[in-house]
């Protein structure tokens, strides 16, 4: 079946670093792929997302591209504020009326 | 406007207890959703329902029943409540139908069920 494979946090990064986060995934057919976002306390909020190959989704700074050949969605920001932290979420929908989660990165961000 | 709302947004109880949470959504979406996050924020489905027909059941224990009144209202009622059943429960909602392949899905803010 669908699953989802995200780098193992947690992360912890300094102000205006560099944020990555891996994501790859395992699919039939063509799914679409999205990053959710869990700040402390609250629901998930859809950070991006993409649905078909070579697709870049972007929001807030963030972007992550549609990769078919590495089966892969790796999330990016370029420079980090402490607002950023949270937990990250990879999910892939294969068109089945779900969506299959990744296991979510802790990110925190110091000033 | 909220768009998924949940209710209530905590809930505490004894084990052994019936309790139920409620979910509505005012974005005029045909599918609607239950998901689990557990102690390690690991996600995981639980109920798929499209236009109040259930689609997906995710082996989930018969204690638990959802029920959809109305396309914009999934409700989710739990008996005999146990320990493992700790956990956060999300509501949520999309536009996918069977003709479109996938659509975004919309999240509410998550009840925090604590059995003792």
């Amino acid at each position: 079946g669908d699953s989802v494979t995200q780098m193992e946090g947690p992360v912890t990064l300094s102000e205006e670093a560099f944020l990555t986060i891996n994501c790859t995934y395992t699919a039939t057919g063509y799914p679409s792929l999205f990053w959710y976002v869990q700040y402390p306390g609250e629901g998930l909020q859809l950070l991006l997302k993409a649905t078909k190959a070579d697709d870049k989704g972007s929001n807030k700074g963030f972007e992550a591209t549609y990769r078919k050949e590495t089966t892969s969605f790796h999330l990016e920001k370029g420079s980090v504020q402490v607002s950023d932290s949270a937990v990250y979420f990879c999910a892939l929908s294969g068109g089945d009326y779900k969506l299959s989660f990744g296991a979510g990165t802790t990110v925190t961000v110091r000033a | 406007d909220t768009a998924v709302s949940q209710t209530p947004k905590y809930l505490v109880t004894q084990m052994g207890n019936d309790k139920s949470i409620k979910c509505e959504q005012n974005l005029g979406h045909d599918t609607m959703y239950w998901y689990k996050q557990d102690s390690k924020k690991f996600l995981k489905i639980m109920f798929s329902y499209n236009n109040k027909e259930l689609i997906i059941n995710e082996t989930v224990p018969n204690r638990f029943s959802p029920k959809s009144p109305d396309k914009a209202h999934l409700n989710l009622h739990i008996n005999s409540l146990e320990l493992g059943d700790s956990a956060v429960y999300f509501c949520a909602s999309s536009q996918q139908t069977s003709a479109t392949r996938t659509d975004t899905q919309y999240f509410g803010p998550g009840t925090r069920l604590t059995v003792l």
